[in-house]
């Protein structure tokens, strides 16, 4: 079993629509990113957190110590959004990120 | 200006040959990172680097090697290519070594060993 599982695997929804990818893990954690890999391959950074929430435009992300739990919100959604979403963590002893399977989210117009 | 660079974008060979990817970063981070991406999509760490400690996932065939000219670059060699290692790599860097820090990525190297 992974240490970091993503859900769902897959999904698509409307434009407009409120979204939310998830994350659980199994670890004791000392921090946890959510990263963006756009359909032509790049991986960009949208957040790195290890309490509460940040919130960047339309992107918010949670994350909930106690349930080793993570989740990531899209509010008002576009077709520009679509792209596969991946968290990763940085457990208590690893030097290293260990890294969920991603969600493959779509945003149709 | 790109933040993390890698070369080639594409890289085709045959079994057996030796080769090496490129990565340069000009944010002057003290830390950079190898990635491979397989073909269902699952990052993996390979290597992290600063210029105070070499960290290698345990599971990288030791094939491969990160060799770092200077702190703005870190190249990967792979000795002896076998199809299995068929994968995009990553490279990334951040400020201090670990996963306590926002990474930049590279574009990526798409590597297909036939």
């Amino acid at each position: 079993k992974n240490e970091v599982e993503q859900s769902p695997q897959n999904l698509t929804a409307q434009e407009g629509e409120f979204i939310t990818i998830n994350c659980s893990y199994s670890v004791g954690i000392s921090a946890l990113h959510w990263l963006q890999q756009h359909p032509g391959g790049g991986i960009v950074s949208l957040f790195m957190l290890s309490s509460g929430k940040k919130k960047h435009g339309r992107l918010i992300a949670t994350i909930n110590i106690q349930e080793k739990h993570s989740s990531l919100h899209i509010t008002a959604s576009h077709p520009r959004d679509s792209a596969v979403y991946i968290c990763a963590v940085l457990s208590g002893s690893a030097r290293q990120l260990t890294f969920g399977s991603g969600t493959q989210l779509t945003v149709l117009p | 200006d790109t933040a993390v660079s890698q070369t080639p974008k594409y890289l085709v060979t045959q079994m057996g040959n030796d080769k090496s990817i490129k990565c340069e970063q000009n944010l002057g981070h003290d830390t950079m990172y190898w990635y491979k991406q397989d073909s269902k999509k699952f990052l993996k760490i390979m290597f992290s680097y600063n210029n105070k400690e070499l960290i290698i996932n345990e599971t990288v065939p030791n094939r491969f090697s990160p060799k770092s000219p200077d702190k703005a670059h870190l190249n990967l060699h792979i000795n002896s290519l076998e199809l299995g290692d068929s994968a995009v790599y990553f490279c990334a860097s951040s400020q201090d070594v670990g996963g306590s820090e926002t990474q930049y990525f590279g574009p990526g190297t798409r590597l297909l060993v036939l």
